[in-house]
């Protein structure tokens, strides 16, 4: 049972445009959200995360939104650029759990 | 200078080998990580030490055997490798008290039983 899915696996998107990462999640007990990239032959790296106390984060380029009513988290850029180009990660960790669950990840594309 | 580094990259080897793969972070974090990536892309944690004692066991099967020698090592022993321990593992760290908040990934090791 998977408790955090991605359920598109790729998405392209034109250079300059916004790109939009979507995640949902069936545990109720999460209260911490993150997103990471990952390019090819690396590790994964972290990228934005948001509590569930807040429904929005922004750092830059990235915006993360939580909608705790419909369990369901974005990941926004914008503008897109071609470095952006890489698999996105959505996780998440309850309370004091010492462990994050993953998705299976969207690979995002970024056309010029 | 890697943060968390991986050894090997890649391993190819025979169904009912034993392989190690090894990790080691200079980041001084206190916990690490064992994920394993299948192939249905999902990462799922395996095995989580904080300064050498094992706190998380996520239901891996008696083959696998994790060894922490030291807070900056986390070693992953396979036995009897099966088909179904082809897989990339990636190994991480996070600090005290962060719970598992951030992350730090290595590379991963990508591991194919033949």
């Amino acid at each position: 049972d998977q408790q955090v899915k991605q359920n598109s696996p790729s998405l392209s998107v034109q250079e300059g445009r916004i790109s939009i990462l979507n995640c949902d999640y069936t545990n109720s007990m999460f209260d911490y959200f993150l997103w990471y990239k990952k390019y090819p032959a690396e590790g994964p790296t972290f990228l934005i995360s948001i509590s569930s106390i807040k429904d929005k984060n922004e750092d830059g380029r990235f915006t993360v939104f939580l909608n705790k009513s419909a369990k369901h988290l974005s990941l926004h850029i914008v503008p897109s650029q071609p470095g952006d180009s890489a698999v996105y990660f959505c996780a998440a960790s309850e309370e004091g759990a010492q462990k994050l669950v993953f998705g299976q990840g969207t690979r995002l594309t970024i056309n010029p | 200078d890697t943060a968390v580094s991986q050894t090997p990259k890649y391993l190819v080897t025979q169904m009912g080998n034993d392989k190690s793969i090894k990790c080691e972070q200079n980041l001084g974090h206190d916990t690490m990580y064992w994920y394993k990536q299948d192939s249905k892309k999902f990462l799922k944690i395996m095995f989580s030490y904080n300064n050498k004692e094992l706190i998380i066991n996520e239901t891996v099967p008696n083959r696998f055997s994790p060894k922490s020698p030291d807070k900056a090592h986390l070693n992953l022993h396979i036995n009897s490798l099966e088909l179904g321990d082809s897989a990339v593992y990636f190994c991480a760290s996070s600090p005290r008290g962060s719970g598992a908040n951030v992350l730090t990934f290595g590379a991963g090791s990508r591991l194919t039983v033949l």
